[in-house]
Parts: C-alpha cells; sequence; structure tokens
C-alpha cells in the first residue's frame, strides 16, 4: 500500500496569511494527488486534483503543486471559512490511501 | 446535479450486521464507481473499498476482506454496504464517494452515515 504523508499535523495562522501544507507518498505516484478540505460534521470536499487543478467552484486562492512523492497545499490570503482539515489522497492505486489530515485553525 | 444521498444512522449490537444505502441521482450510476470510506470519531479517513456498477467489479481493502460487501442496484440507482461481524471499533460515520473517468478523484460525497456499536 502506499503510505501517505502530511505535515504539519496542525498549524494556526491568521487571517490574510499564506500557509502551506505537504503531502509526501511512499513512492512515485505521478500526479494522482488529490486534496480535499474537511469542516466539522461535513463531508470531504474536493479542492484539487491531478495534483494542480483546482476543481469547480472552489476559490482561486487554493492552489497546488507537485509531482511523484512530493505535493503541496498553498492556501493564500487566508480566510475565517477556510479554517477546517487537509487531506491528501493518491489515486494513483488502490487501496486509494489518505493522509492523516493538517488541522488549519484561524 | 449529482446527489448522493444515505440512509439513517443506526445503532448495532457487537458481532451484528450493517447495510448503508447510497442513493444516487444524475446520471451518474452507469459511469462512476462507488467507493466506501469511513472515518472513525476524532480520525481520519479511510477507503474501505468501491464496486462499478456498470461493470459488477468489487475491489475490497485487505484491512476488510471476508467483513464487507458491496453491491449496486441499477434499477434504483442505489449501491449498498454491508458490514459483518461488528466490533465497538468500527463505530464510525461510513461516506460513499464517487469516481469517474480519470483524472480520478472522489468528486461527490453522500452525507454520510453514522454506525454506532454498542451493546
Amino acid at each position: 500500500d502506499i503510505q501517505m504523508t502530511q505535515s504539519p499535523s496542525s498549524l494556526s495562522a491568521s487571517v490574510g496569511d499564506r500557509v502551506a501544507i505537504t503531502c509526501r507518498a511512499s513512492q512515485s505516484i505521478s500526479d494522482y494527488l488529490n486534496w480535499y478540505q474537511q469542516k466539522p460534521g461535513k463531508a470531504p470536499r474536493l479542492l484539487i486534483y491531478a495534483a494542480s487543478s483546482l476543481q469547480g467552484g472552489v476559490p482561486l486562492r487554493f492552489s497546488g503543486s507537485g509531482s511523484r512523492t512530493d505535493f503541496t497545499l498553498t492556501i493564500s490570503n487566508l480566510q475565517p471559512e477556510d479554517s477546517a482539515t487537509y487531506y491528501c489522497q493518491q489515486s494513483y492505486s488502490v487501496p486509494r490511501t489518505f493522509g492523516q489530515g493538517t488541522k488549519v485553525e484561524i | 446535479q449529482v446527489q448522493l444521498v444515505q440512509s439513517g444512522a443506526v445503532v448495532k449490537k457487537p458481532g451484528s450486521s450493517a447495510r448503508v444505502s447510497c442513493l444516487a441521482s444524475g446520471d451518474i450510476f452507469k459511469t462512476h464507481s462507488f467507493n466506501w470510506v469511513r472515518q472513525a470519531p476524532g480520525q481520519g479517513l479511510e477507503w474501505m473499498g468501491k464496486i462499478v456498477p456498470v461493470l459488477g467489479t468489487v475491489t475490497n481493502s485487505q484491512k476488510f476482506q471476508g467483513r464487507v460487501t458491496f453491491s449496486a442496484n441499477e434499477s434504483t440507482s442505489t449501491a449498498y454496504m454491508e458490514f459483518n461481524s461488528l466490533t465497538s471499533e468500527d463505530t464510525a460515520i461510513y461516506y460513499c464517494a464517487t469516481e469517474g473517468r480519470p483524472p480520478q478523484k472522489f468528486q461527490y460525497w453522500g452525507q454520510g452515515t453514522l454506525v454506532t456499536v454498542s451493546s
């Protein structure tokens, strides 16, 4: 199974800040990497797919980069509604696996 | 507009089974796989397996092999997950999520179903 490791596990930032969350795969996954946002009591929401493609309806302040084993989710101009837990997930192979999550507090 | 609507919360005794349904609206039943993801209280997301209704193929996570069954009814656009031999460690929210054509991603999610296992 491909292991996905996120860092940090949590972070605290202020409105308007730029934050970055990293995700490392245990083997190369090309660009088969997706990012999700989950708020308490809600289902996850797709933000970024194929490492850097923005899902429709997602604000432009969210961006993704990386390939092979190292990936980054960047949130620019952080807003109060961005307070959530963020997960990376590989779609390179089954079983599909997720990172452990990064909790962002604002 | 695609929507996935799951069945309601249930409480089950240890050793029993639970079945969760996922009703799909919109024209995705013939083009998407239906995946099941669970989330224990305060924990992360864990993929359990998937079914491709149009092909009838099932892929299970090895962790749940032998305890979980995935099925789908094309006539009602409903996917099902049945989980056997429940223990308290299976208490979690269970989500269905669909994957379409490449690049594959969990684009649509159900609202989640809380399964509580308690004596």
